[in-house]
C-alpha cells in the first residue's frame, strides 16, 4: 500500500522567512496530494492541494510543487507569520480513496 | 454553511466499556471517512463509506471496532470493550465524492478526544 514520508518533523523559522516541508510517496498510482493545517484542539483544515496533472500550484503565500517522476511533493510558505504556527500534514490518495498521511511537521514561526 | 460536526467532543471511559462516537457530515456529501490520530502521530484511516456501496473496513484495527452510516448521512463509530491503546482523537471527514476517479476535498470535523482509563 501507499506510504508517505514527511520531513522535517519540526521546523522553526523567523517571521518573514520561508518554510519548506517535503513529502515522498511510494505508490506511483497516487494522483491527489492535499496539505492540511491543524491547530491545537481542532480538526485538520485543507490549505492547498494538487493533482497529478499539475506540477505547481500557488495560492497567495502558499505553494505546492509535485515531481511525479521522483514521487515527491513540497509545501512552500513565504513571508511566514506567527499565525502560520501549527502542525502541517501532507497526504496522498488515488482519487477518492482514503488519504494516507505523513506524520506531520510542527512549524513554529518566531516573531 | 455548517461543517462536519462530531460528538461528544471529549469522552473519558473505563477500560472494558463500550463507546459510541457520532459524526454528522456536511449535507449532501456522499463520502464519509473515519480516521484516528494518536498522540503526536499522523492520521490513520479506519473506515470509508461511499454512497450505497459496501464500506471499506480495511483500516479497522480489530473486530472491537465497527461503524454504521444510516440513511447516507449520520455515522456512528462504536468501540467495544475499550482498551487503553484506543485512547486517541477520532476524526471524521466527508466529501462530495461521487466515485473513485476524481478526488474531492475531504472536510474534517473537530474530532472526539477519547481517553480510556
Amino acid at each position: 500500500g501507499e506510504n508517505v514520508e514527511q520531513h522535517p518533523s519540526t521546523l522553526s523559522v523567523q517571521e518573514g522567512d520561508s518554510a519548506v516541508i517535503k513529502c515522498t510517496y511510494s505508490d506511483s498510482a497516487s494522483n491527489y496530494f492535499p496539505w492540511y493545517k491543524q491547530e491545537l484542539g481542532k480538526g485538520p483544515q485543507l490549505i492547498i492541494d494538487i493533482r497529478s496533472n499539475v506540477g505547481e500550484k500557488k495560492d497567495q503565500r502558499i505553494a505546492v510543487t509535485l515531481n511525479k517522476t521522483a514521487k515527491h511533493f513540497s509545501l512552500h510558505i513565504t513571508e511566514t507569520q506567527p499565525e502560520d504556527s501549527a502542525v502541517y500534514f501532507c497526504a496522498a490518495s488515488i482519487g477518492n480513496t482514503p488519504l494516507v498521511f505523513g506524520k506531520g511537521t510542527r512549524l513554529s514561526v518566531i516573531a | 454553511g455548517a461543517g462536519v460536526s462530531q460528538s461528544p467532543s471529549n469522552k473519558v471511559t473505563e477500560k472494558g466499556k463500550d463507546v459510541e462516537l457520532r459524526c454528522d457530515p456536511i449535507s449532501g456529501h456522499t463520502a464519509l471517512y473515519w480516521y484516528r490520530q494518536s498522540l503526536g502521530q499522523g492520521l490513520e484511516f479506519l473506515i470509508y463509506f461511499q454512497g450505497n456501496s459496501a464500506p471499506d473496513k480495511s483500516g479497522l484495527p480489530s473486530d472491537r471496532f465497527s461503524a454504521e452510516r444510516t440513511g447516507g448521512s449520520v455515522s456512528t463509530l462504536t468501540i467495544q470493550r475499550t482498551q487503553q491503546e484506543d485512547s486517541a482523537v477520532y476524526l471524521c471527514a466527508s466529501s462530495l465524492a461521487h466515485g473513485l476517479a476524481t478526488a474531492e476535498t475531504q472536510y474534517f470535523g473537530p474530532g472526539t478526544r477519547l481517553l480510556v482509563l
